[in-house]
């Protein structure tokens, strides 16, 4: 059971580049989430999804797209990186068991230049 | 909106020594609060959580009680070892929402 993983670990992007972080669970969750996370501004919400097929606007979602086409993999865009996406990526998922308990992936540092 | 609010860190202690990291939240409704623990280079983990006034939350020494009264969530433990070392992160989920709300997080450092 590997839990939350993310692909990939580092990576670094020229300004205008595109990439795609991939984001998978092996927990039957129904929830996924891509969060970032910068010095001093705690973790805040991109997008989010809610089952198969469906996607949601998190708290800062500009510049970013996702897709959820399988259950278990939940994917984040950037289609022409900024250096103000310059940041920690983490992806979580979860499910109802009397909360929405979150479980994290360890995380994709990305360094935009 | 919903909000949490914690202490600013970076918070500095030495081996054994007490530990309490503050959070208020503010909310419209009965949330569920929880708080993630981050090792260094790791993703977050679930330490503790409370769904409802006067519960109290505990894991590994850690404890935090819900006080609705004042509408807190204070992390505590009584004795800090040097592997406690790590950020903390607040956060609250409103009314059985799938989204939780962070607080910017408290970074801890423990010393021998």
């Amino acid at each position: 059971n590997a839990g939350v993983t993310q692909t990939p670990k580092f990576r670094v992007l020229k300004t205008g580049q595109s990439m795609t972080l991939l984001c998978a669970q092996d927990m039957n969750h129904e929830y996924m989430y891509w969060y970032r996370q910068d010095p001093g501004m705690g973790l805040r919400l991109i997008h989010y999804s809610v089952g198969e097929g469906t996607t949601a606007k998190g708290e800062v979602p500009d510049g970013y797209n996702v897709s959820r086409l399988k259950k278990q993999n939940f994917l984040l865009g950037l289609e022409s990186a900024a250096p103000s996406q310059t940041s920690v990526y983490f992806c979580a998922s979860s499910r109802w068991t009397g909360t929405y308990e979150q479980y994290f992936g360890p995380g994709t540092r990305l360094t935009v230049t | 909106g919903d909000s949490v609010t914690q202490m600013e860190g970076p918070v500095t202690l030495s081996e054994e020594a007490f530990l309490t990291i503050n959070c208020t939240y503010t909310a419209t409704g009965y949330p569920s609060l929880f708080w993630y623990v981050q090792y260094p280079g790791e993703g977050l983990q679930l330490l503790l959580k409370a769904t409802k006034a006067d519960d109290k939350g505990s894991n590994k020494g850690f404890e935090a009680t819900y006080r609705k009264e004042t509408t807190s969530f204070h992390l505590e433990k009584g004795s800090v070892q040097v592997s406690d070392s790590a950020v903390y992160f607040c956060a609250l989920s409103e009314g059985g929402s799938e989204k939780l709300v962070f607080g910017k997080g408290t970074k801890l450092t423990v010393n021998p």
